[in-house]
């Protein structure tokens, strides 16, 4: 399985501001996802990052307020815009090898805003 | 709508008392069903995938059963290491996401 390295793990920020999350695998994969985790809630996905277009948004989820990058097949980034307290959140990148095989996922950023 | 229910929300068991987690799910079509365990302050972890019904999975202490409706998650004689929330996913057939229950919350006392 593929080593998923996520920065910064946790962060306090101020309302407002943006705050982006980087997501580094070990490996080339084809899919890289973006999944949200709320306090006592399960994940929901934000979005598929992919390469070399744009990323695809669930319903709920807008370009504006959480821009994605993927500039190559290991490293994605995740952009929280103009933050309030409720992104307050786990926010998880997970990464899929081939296209049967299971979801792998990063230790996740622990994001506070205050 | 898709939707995966897990029950109970919390588990507390004795050391060595086995119990079963369920996973009921609702999909027009299954293409995967998945087990994961999520420790405090750290991503899911991949345990099992069950793809028809009939199927089983196991590790070490944990089995994994799957029916046309639901998974089971039995664990046998557990350890407080077992101590951990376990997530269970469906990937529904020509899609590429999962979705995901809310998870039980177990707790093994010594």
């Amino acid at each position: 399985s593929a080593v998923i390295s996520q920065k910064p793990s946790r962060d306090i920020c101020q309302r407002g501001t943006s705050l982006t999350i980087q997501c580094q695998v070990d490996s080339q994969v084809t899919m890289m996802f973006w999944y949200r985790q709320q306090p006592g809630q399960s994940l929901t996905l934000i979005a598929t990052a992919n390469q070399g277009s744009e990323a695809t948004y669930e319903s709920g989820f807008v370009i504006d307020k959480f821009p994605i990058s993927r500039p190559n097949l290991t490293f994605s980034t995740l952009t929280v815009s103009n933050m309030s307290p409720e992104d307050s959140s786990i926010y998880l990148c997970s990464v899929r090898t081939e296209s049967n095989s299971p979801l792998h996922f990063g230790n996740g950023t622990r994001l506070t805003v205050t | 709508e898709d939707q995966v229910t897990q029950s109970p929300e919390a588990l507390r068991l004795q050391e060595g008392e086995s119990s079963s987690l369920n996973c009921s799910y609702t999909v027009s079509g299954l293409r995967g069903l998945f087990w994961y365990r999520q420790d405090p302050g750290k991503g899911p972890e991949f345990l099992f995938t069950l793809y028809s019904a009939g199927e089983e999975k196991e590790k070490e202490r944990l089995k994994a059963t799957l029916t046309k409706k639901e998974s089971f998650l039995h664990i046998t004689a557990p350890k407080p290491e077992d101590s951990a929330t376990y997530l269970c996913a469906v990937r529904e057939d020509s899609s590429y996401k999962l979705i995901f229950g809310s998870g039980t919350r177990l707790l093994v006392r010594p």
